[in-house]
């Protein structure tokens, strides 16, 4: 089956710093990645919607200025979150699809990030 | 608007069989999932169904869908400890191509 990697898979940060998160479709072209995020004991909530070569598209309430998302490949999306703060803390989740029929889509493993 | 909703724990006994339960509201949905996902982890596609079928069977797992009620159910047989995990119900009606995910039963497994 398709693979999606995620990197770091968990990342501890000060307060302030800025986070980049890489999310790679191995083996497909990715023409869309979405970036979700879960609180825990929550369900995954969606970010943002990243298509290759445009402007992601943000859900209402997450800030762009703070959560960029690039996806300057067929194969990686990357989120970066700027100014780290501790209610930034959670679990980002990515997930691709390659737009074919059926339009499943393809975890990654997640990255754990924590902001003290 | 999209809303799934599903009941937040279910214990069974080793060997049992576990239903999961889910509602959605979107009737669009062309696809709905069962993930599931072990502490730490991300999520692990177990089965998905097509909207024009009412049951799916893949070894022990069995998906019920009744589109006129808009329930689907996730019937595991022979539950086994390592089927511990949250399961969460998937509908493919976002706006933008995504998933709406229910917020996830919690599995235990007793031995």
């Amino acid at each position: 089956g398709a693979v999606v990697s995620q990197h770091p898979s968990w990342v501890i940060c000060k307060s302030g710093t800025s986070v980049k998160i890489e999310c790679r479709s191995l083996d497909f072209q990715a023409t869309t990645m979405f970036w979700y995020r879960q609180f825990p004991k929550q369900s995954l909530m969606l970010m943002a919607t990243s298509n290759e070569g445009s402007k992601a598209t943000y859900e209402q309430g997450v800030e762009k200025d703070k959560f960029l998302i690039n996806h300057a490949s067929l194969t990686l999306s990357t989120l970066t979150v700027t100014s780290a703060h501790p209610e930034d803390s959670s679990f980002y989740i990515c997930s691709a699809t390659s737009g074919r029929a059926g339009n499943e889509q393809f975890f990654g493993p997640g990255t754990r990030l924590t902001v003290l | 608007g999209e809303d799934v909703e599903q009941s937040l724990f279910l214990s069974v006994r080793e060997g049992d069989s576990s239903v999961i339960n889910c509602t959605y509201t979107d009737s669009s949905s062309t696809y709905l999932y069962w993930y599931k996902q072990e502490p730490g982890a991300g999520l692990q596609l177990l089965t998905y169904i097509f909207s024009n079928m009412d049951m799916k069977q893949d070894q022990r797992l069995t998906v019920l869908l009744n589109k006129k009620d808009k329930h689907l159910s996730l019937r595991i047989a022979d539950t086994q400890t390592g089927d511990s995990a949250i399961y969460f119900c998937a509908e493919s009606g976002g706006s933008q191509g995504n998933l709406i995910f229910g917020k996830g039963t919690k599995l235990s497994v007793k031995p």
